[in-house]
């Protein structure tokens, strides 16, 4: 099982760049990584999806390094808003045995005025 | 379209007694999937559904079943509460496919068993 590890919590301030790691030592080949967002009291939201080197969207980056062990969410520019519970997902279509889907305990980013 | 709904919303149960808390989705995603959430905790999957009529255990599945009869529709049942079962619970859906980490949450249904 690609279990992952990331840190607890992160303090940033508004306008500064954020970057969350999520180590997944042990991801298979099929494995994609997947990351979510989540506020107070409501369901988490995708925020970006990857498989090797770099993703971007509109409002993250992710980046992959060649050995896949480990990946990287980037916030560029945070604001207040963004302070959430941000997850690292690793797992492979379809859904196969038990467990597959994991979410990591996620990390607390709170972005300080 | 109103993406993934959780009925009810609240929910107090005493021990034993049995309910089921049902989701749907209008998005004809093929893949669904039950959630808990802990204080402190991440999510654990409980239960999923890659298809009409196909169910599956995930992580924490005892004490918990789960039926898909309509593609749109994934119900969650709880025989015999007990207290250990006090969660939040959150219903999300999914296309197949590599696509399948990209899930759409429900807004989660607070359960306290007392």
């Amino acid at each position: 099982l690609a279990k992952t590890t990331q840190p607890i919590s992160m303090d940033s301030y508004e306008g500064q760049e954020v970057n969350i790691t999520c180590s997944h030592n042990n991801i298979a080949t099929n494995d994609y990584i997947t990351w979510y967002q989540q506020f107070p009291s409501q369901g988490p939201r995708f925020i970006i999806q990857g498989y090797k080197t770099k993703v971007t969207n509109e409002v993250a980056s992710l980046f992959i390094p060649a050995d896949r062990k480990s990946s990287t969410l980037s916030l560029p520019r945070v604001s207040l808003s963004d302070t959430a519970v941000y997850y690292c997902l690793v797992g492979a279509p379809p859904p196969g045995s038990q467990g597959n889907l994991i979410f990591g305990k996620g990390t607390k980013l709170s972005v300080k005025p | 379209n109103a993406g993934v709904t959780q009925t009810p919303k609240f929910r107090v149960l005493k021990t034993g007694q049995s309910m089921t808390l049902l989701c749907a989705q209008d998005m004809n995603h093929e893949y669904m999937y039950w959630y808990r959430q802990d204080p402190g905790m991440g999510l654990r999957l409980i239960h999923y559904s890659v298809g009409e009529g196909t169910t599956a255990k995930g992580e924490v599945p005892d004490g918990y079943n789960v039926s898909r009869l309509k593609k749109q529709n994934f119900l969650l049942g709880l025989e015999s509460a007990a207290p250990s079962q006090t969660s939040v619970y959150f219903c999300a859906s999914s296309y197949g496919g590599r696509t399948y980490n990209e899930q759409f949450f429900g807004p989660g249904t607070r359960l306290t068993v007392l």
